[in-house]
């Protein structure tokens, strides 16, 4: 299996905190992304990252933010969670453009 | 990028073969097929994914017609833990690409005892 760790796999918050969700990995792949899963709704795009502090907006960027200051970590950021971010929260890691995507194990984030 | 439509659900009897169809009628040359599933609530998982030929791995076989508008997906002989969603998607190569996948809906694949 791909090195692949989200952080934390489970948390529950009340809306208006802020919640990062961590996205590491152990094989020095470019590319990284974040996915949310609802049902109806399946996989949806909310950022990705191309490349240590390059990172572009998905499908469903609105009220989430993204850092990568290293190869390594992908951070998610919630600035003020809402009952409608209530989600499984994917990571994702591609080696290029056209490699397999990896997807971790999943971040159930539930927003009170 | 270029869509594609998939049955929403599908049933397949124990070892037969299960053959998943996908329209993606309007993909462009630099666009490649790929096959993903999922079981139950894990993470996406690759299957396999082709340009113009036929490709087959350990996994599953992919058939694209010649005119590139419709691929289906084959699993020679389908066990229970091939129950999953299957996701069929088309993902642009060349300069500049991001490599991200968009996912639609997907066939729910149900294999039967």
């Amino acid at each position: 299996d791909a090195g692949i760790t989200q952080s934390p796999r489970h948390k529950v918050t009340e809306t208006g905190t802020p919640v990062t969700l961590r996205c590491h990995q152990t094989e020095n792949h470019r590319y990284m992304y974040w996915y949310r899963q609802d049902p109806g709704h399946g996989l949806r795009l909310i950022h990705y990252s191309y490349g240590v502090k390059d990172t572009d907006k998905g499908e469903v960027s609105d009220g989430y933010s993204v850092s990568r200051s290293k190869t390594e970590d992908f951070l998610l950021t919630l600035e003020s969670a809402t009952s409608s971010q209530t989600s499984v929260y994917f990571c994702a890691i591609s080696w290029d453009s056209t490699g397999e995507l990896f997807f971790g194990e999943g971040s159930r984030l539930t927003v009170l | 990028d270029a869509k594609t439509t998939q049955p929403p659900s599908m049933d397949c009897a124990e070892g037969r073969a299960a053959n998943l169809p996908c329209n993606h009628s309007t993909i462009s040359g630099n666009e490649y097929v790929y096959w993903y599933r999922q079981i139950h609530s894990q993470g996406p998982q690759y299957i396999i994914h082709g340009l113009k030929n036929n490709e087959t791995n350990e996994m599953a076989s992919l058939i694209i017609t010649e005119d590139r508008k419709s691929s289906t997906l084959i699993l020679p002989h389908a066990t229970l833990r091939d129950t999953a969603v299957y996701y069929c998607i088309v993902r642009p190569f060349g300069s500049g690409n991001t490599g991200k996948l968009i996912f639609g809906q997907g066939t729910t694949l149900q294999v039967k005892p």
